[in-house]
């Protein structure tokens, strides 16, 4: 499986905009990059996902840089209640691959 | 509309017994997951279905653990002989495509909280 590496824990303060960094060294030419997110005593939470090209949605944005071995995303106006463990996830057709695997995720502390 | 149901949402059993979780996936939903999360842990891969057939089992810790989709809709998660080291959150997720392509959403349920005493 195509690995992601986070950082264990970032803090923001509330209103500012957070950007949450993923490195993907061996990322494969079909791999799409995905986000998620786990607020406490909930499942995770789809956030966004994209290949080659910046994405945008009402949650958040993705920046992939050029060479895909890296990928931010970008918490526009960090609210309290997007206080969650933020997940990095390559996921590709290639067989065995359909699975998301999970690794430790950023904590994503807000300060009010 | 209805997203991914899991029970019961808390499970309390004696080291030994045997344990059913299920998973209701989002309807038309073609491909399912069960995951497993320890405290402090990102989710574990268990199984992945596509339609009725275990595509995917590679997560599955040991012969203890089994999960049938006999319809290619609901799931059952099944544990026998638990043991305390089973104790974890079971999520079930669901999405509306093989994932044969790597651009599909994936919908989780809350969870079943399994304590094993």
């Amino acid at each position: 499986d195509a690995k992601t590496t986070q950082p264990n824990s970032m803090e923001s303060n509330e209103e500012e905009p957070v950007h949450l960094p993923c490195n993907h060294s061996t990322i494969s030419g079909t791999d799409y990059i995905h986000w998620y997110r786990q607020l406490p005593s909930q499942g995770p939470e789809y956030v966004i996902h994209g290949l080659t090209s910046n994405v945008n949605n009402r949650m958040a944005s993705l920046a992939i840089a050029e060479d895909r071995k890296s990928s931010t995303l970008i918490l526009h106006r960090a609210t309290l209640r997007d206080a969650a463990v933020y997940y990095c996830i390559l996921r590709g057709p290639i067989q065995g691959a359909q699975k998301l695997v999970f690794g430790q995720g950023t904590r994503l502390t807000i300060n009010p | 509309g209805a997203g991914v149901s899991q029970t019961p949402s808390n499970k309390v059993t004696e080291k030994g017994k045997y344990v059913e979780l299920r998973c209701d996936p989002i309807s038309g939903h073609t491909a399912l997951y069960w995951y497993r999360q320890s405290l402090g842990q990102g989710p574990e891969f268990l199984i992945y279905f596509q339609g009725t057939g275990a595509a995917d089992d590679s997560g599955l810790p040991n012969d203890r653990f089994f999960a049938v989709r006999p319809e290619g809709s609901v799931s059952t998660l099944k544990i026998q002989r638990t043991e305390r080291g089973d104790s974890a959150v079971y999520l079930c997720a669901s999405s509306d495509a093989p994932g044969y392509r790597g651009n599909t959403e994936a919908f989780f349920g809350q969870g079943t909280r399994l304590t094993v005493v």
